[in-house]
């Protein structure tokens, strides 16, 4: 079976900071990586996926991750985050037969 | 653009009450899961289904959890006698292939079900 771990429970911080979210997982074959946004009040969106190929994924709304197979990494990153990023985010892995989360990251962007 | 739409948004229920969950998903799709969030928890796996039959399901989906789908559009999560645990976020979720790599699951919007 596999696990979802994404290491902040809360990030804080302000307008055009750095953003930079933690996930790694424990399956060992072959996985779907992705990463989903949910707004307050709003459902899960789908901000970005990796399938195969370049392990550097551009997503929506100028986000990016990282695939580094050799330590089971798929961590999200923004270069300038803003106030509307204030969300909750969750890394996911799909095997075969299902998609399992992380327990999710809150990012709080203050103005 | 095609979505996944659930109903209602929010129910309340008596403990002890059944309630089915409705979901339609994306009409080309194949694969169906429901997945719940307690508040302030992760989202976590009940179930998958495929081919009118359960693919695969969580230790929490127990013998008061059951899914149909009736008429080849809908796909319910029923749950037989609700616990005030069984409060949380149901979502829906489905995808285009059978199963496999390289799919992606799309959400319904969830329904908030909070008994009481």
């Amino acid at each position: 079976a596999q696990s979802v771990s994404q290491h902040n429970h809360h990030v804080i911080l302000s307008e055009a900071a750095s953003l930079e979210l933690g996930c790694n997982y424990s399956y060992g074959g072959t996985v779907n990586l992705f990463w989903y946004v949910q707004y307050p009040g709003q459902h899960l969106q789908l901000l970005l996926k990796y399938f195969s190929g370049d392990p550097l994924v551009k997503g929506i709304k100028g986000f990016e991750a990282e695939f580094i197979k050799s330590k089971f990494s798929f961590n999200l990153r923004k270069p300038s985050v803003q106030w509307s990023d204030t969300a909750e985010y969750f890394c996911a892995v799909k095997d075969d037969y299902k998609l399992s989360f992380g327990a999710g990251t809150t990012v709080t962007v203050r103005a | 653009e095609p979505e996944v739409t659930q109903t209602p948004s929010h129910q309340v229920t008596q403990m002890g009450q059944e309630v089915i969950l409705r979901c339609v998903p994306i009409s080309n799709h194949l694969y169906f899961y429901w997945y719940r969030q307690i508040l302030g928890q992760k989202v976590e796996f009940l179930v998958s289904f495929y081919n009118n039959e359960i693919s695969e399901k969580s230790e929490i989906f127990d013998d008061q959890f059951s899914v149909e789908r009736p008429d080849g559009s809908n796909f319910t999560l029923k749950i037989r006698s609700t616990k005030l645990e069984d409060s949380a976020m149901y979502f829906c979720a489905s995808s285009e292939l059978k199963r496999g790599m390289n799919t992606e699951a799309f959400f319904g919007q969830g329904t908030r079900l909070t008994v009481v």
